[in-house]
């Protein structure tokens, strides 16, 4: 079975500055999608990014990046520029596919943003 | 213009009761997902459904029940509630079940039981 790890429960960073939260998984499958989501206090879970296995580029949106390292089978976020409203849970996942497709998620990360 | 909307947003309750969430999306999708977060933030999926079809069911205990009426709508409906059944139970939909789209999530539903 698919299992995801976020090896960092707790993380801060001084705003403007760099973080980098760190997702390791473990599949025997070849092809695959990998996601990181975010969930500030107000509880919605919000989609920060996206990785295709077969795509050896790393995703980027904006001020988000991942660095995914497919033989290592690792999967980190780095969030450039810290804003306050970065703060929040950041869960890694995994989708599980094959007719029956599931995320299935690490156990988050708590992200603090210090003014 | 809520693209997954869930009700009620908080439910408090009694041991022993009987309760039902209830969650709607708007975006035509056809596979829809309960997910329970518990107190430690763990998310992890319970039920899936593609078009009203039940597809996915993680060994839930069968106190739980989901409810299709049709593909907009998932209901959970969970009998003779237990404390460990506190949680925050989110509602999600993608476009099908296959592929790699996204899955969108409700509000969550914050659960608890006395």
């Amino acid at each position: 079975a698919q299992t995801v790890t976020q090896s960092q429960p707790e993380m801060s960073v001084q705003e403007a500055e760099t973080v980098t939260l760190s997702c390791t998984y473990d599949t025997s499958e070849s092809d695959y999608y990998l996601f990181w989501y975010k969930q500030p206090p107000s509880r919605q879970m919000i989609l920060v990014i996206r990785q295709e296995a077969y795509k050896q580029q790393n995703a980027t949106e904006n001020r988000f990046s991942v660095n995914f390292q497919k033989a290592a089978k690792s999967f980190s976020l780095k969030i450039s520029d810290s804003q306050l409203g970065d703060a929040a849970m950041y869960f890694c996942a995994y989708l599980v596919q094959g007719g029956s497709e599931k995320l299935v998620f690490g156990k988050g990360t708590k992200l603090t943003v210090n003014p | 213009d809520t693209a997954v909307s869930q009700t009620p947003k908080y439910l408090v309750t009694q041991m022993g009761n009987d309760k039902s969430i209830k969650c709607e999306q708007n975006l035509g999708h056809d596979t829809m997902y309960w997910y329970k977060q518990d107190s430690k933030k763990f998310l992890k999926i319970m039920f899936s459904y593609n078009n009203k079809e039940l597809i996915i069911n993680e060994t839930v205990p069968n106190r739980f029940s989901p409810k299709s009426p049709d593909k907009a709508h998932l209901n959970l409906h969970i009998n003779s509630l237990e404390l460990g059944d506190s949680a925050v139970y989110f509602c999600a939909s993608r476009p099908w079940a296959g592929g790699s789209d996204e899955q969108f999530f409700g509000p969550g539903t914050r659960l608890t039981v006395l």
